[in-house]
């Protein structure tokens, strides 16, 4: 499978508990992206790279969220002291380059108890 | 301000019909337009996308018109089948490279 990858793929947690998810973007594909999404709204935009440079965060991402792209490849999504508010579907996008179309995971489906 | 909306949060079509899907933008700096579908339990899928050089582009059984006059996108599928059916969502580049959404239209499938 070549397409982006996103693991886990669930999540459940109990709240003030932190937790990671791992993005394995395409190979060749040097842009990545996080989104959130919840029930019946569109992706949230929350931070994108290009390469392993952070280029933006969006205010939505508190200090509570990092992301890291240590070597420019897979991508990280840190949260920490989860909250009930944080759950969501948080989904990992790459692109070739600026300007293209995002290809996106299947998304992890996180649920703080 | 950035956003993208849609104007029905859901759309009813009698299996066989032309589907059209409106999306309104708000960005005039925005230059590059895409098309998802996002089924459930999944993470959206690209239909078709549109620079904004053009204002129409086809695919296979689906067709993207921009109007930049007034701001508007939309997606046409033809001869809809239930495979269909699924949240359609519009995105637009709003000029930092950064790809925006609107909330969705759900598509439903009648027999």
């Amino acid at each position: 499978d070549t397409g982006v990858s996103q693991d886990p793929r669930h999540k459940i947690t109990k709240r003030g508990q932190n937790v990671t998810f791992r993005c394995d973007p395409i190979s060749e594909h040097n842009r990545l992206y996080w989104y959130r999404q919840t029930l019946g709204q569109g992706p949230e935009f929350l931070t994108y790279f290009q390469n392993e440079a952070q280029l933006e965060k969006s205010r939505l991402l508190s200090d509570r969220f990092s992301a890291e792209r240590p070597k420019g490849s897979f991508s990280t999504l840190e949260i920490q002291r989860t909250e009930q508010g944080d759950s969501a579907m948080y989904l990992c996008a790459s692109s070739f380059d600026r300007g293209e179309k995002l290809f996106f995971g299947s998304g992890t489906q996180l649920s703080v108890l | 301000g950035e956003s993208v909306g849609l104007h029905l949060p859901t759309l009813s079509v009698q299996e066989g019909d032309n589907s059209i899907i409106n999306c309104a933008y708000s960005n005039s700096a925005s230059d590059y337009f895409i098309w998802y579908k996002q089924e459930s339990g999944k993470g959206p899928q690209f239909i078709i996308d549109i620079r904004s050089n053009m204002d129409k582009r086809q695919g296979q059984r689906v067709t993207v018109l921009l109007n930049k006059t007034v701001k508007h996108l939309s997606l046409q599928i033809a001869a809809t089948q239930p495979g269909d059916s699924a949240v359609y969502f519009c995105a637009e580049n709003i000029g930092d490279d950064k790809i925006i959404f609107g909330k969705g239209t759900r598509l439903h499938i009648l027999p």
